[in-house]
């Protein structure tokens, strides 16, 4: 099946620092969603991405629809200690499928 | 409040006993799904559903049942679990017409 290839899997910063991790397919996607979860909960939505080019940003969180349809983007700035969890993109190759397709995901760990 | 509610949050059976993990979600969402989340694999697709009575085989589907008698819950059954079904489950719902996934707060199932 479809997949994304999510990078960097890991990332170990200090707090206050900016973080940024991206999604890449080989395949077009028309829907872009950033995810974050936090140890022992459910994913929850940061940020969706609707439009190639797209840049919408939620407080610290910036993602964009990259142009090429086939990646998107995530930034993190000023980091703090609530921001560390485990950040997944996932995809949707058409509109109207309903099938998400996720990365891996990126481990976040900030040092105080 | 918005959500979407799992139970049992934590099961441990024993290989063959039939068990139902429940989800619910009070959005009125038309789509939901059922995801497995295992170290190194990521979100895997179980099962999903686009409306009431309208369900469909994702990405892992052996073993696994579910039912959409009514829009706002979607059981999960495992007629006879065995041990690599050992996981954690998320169900998911989202509006078709954003795809915006909405993730309940996981199962922990172990089966020994």
């Amino acid at each position: 099946g479809q997949q994304l290839n999510q990078s960097p899997q890991s990332m170990f910063i200090q707090e206050g620092e900016d973080v940024s991790m991206n999604c890449t397919s080989s395949s077009i996607f028309n829907t872009w969603l950033w995810y974050k979860q936090d140890p022992g909960e459910g994913p929850v939505l940061l940020i969706a991405l609707y439009k190639a080019g797209e840049l919408t940003s939620n407080g610290r969180l910036t993602a964009q629809f990259g142009i090429t349809r086939k990646d998107s983007f995530l930034n993190i700035s000023a980091s703090i200690p609530s921001d560390v969890g485990i950040y997944f993109c996932a995809g949707l190759p058409l509109r109207g499928a309903q099938k998400l397709v996720f990365g891996q995901g990126t481990r976040l760990t900030i040092n105080p | 409040e918005a959500q979407v509610t799992q139970n049992p949050r934590y099961l441990i059976t024993v290989t063959g006993k039939k068990l139902t993990v429940t989800c619910s979600q009070n959005m009125n969402h038309e789509y939901m799904s059922w995801y497995r989340q295992d170290p190194g694999l990521g979100l895997r697709q179980i099962y999903y559903s686009m409306n009431v009575e309208v369900t469909d085989k994702g990405d892992v589907p052996e073993g696994y049942k579910v039912s959409r008698k009514e829009k706002r819950n979607f059981p999960l059954i495992l007629e006879s679990p065995s041990p690599n079904q050992t996981s954690l489950y998320f169900c998911a719902s989202s509006f078709l017409a954003t795809n915006e996934q909405f993730f309940g707060p996981g199962t922990r199932l172990t089966v020994l």
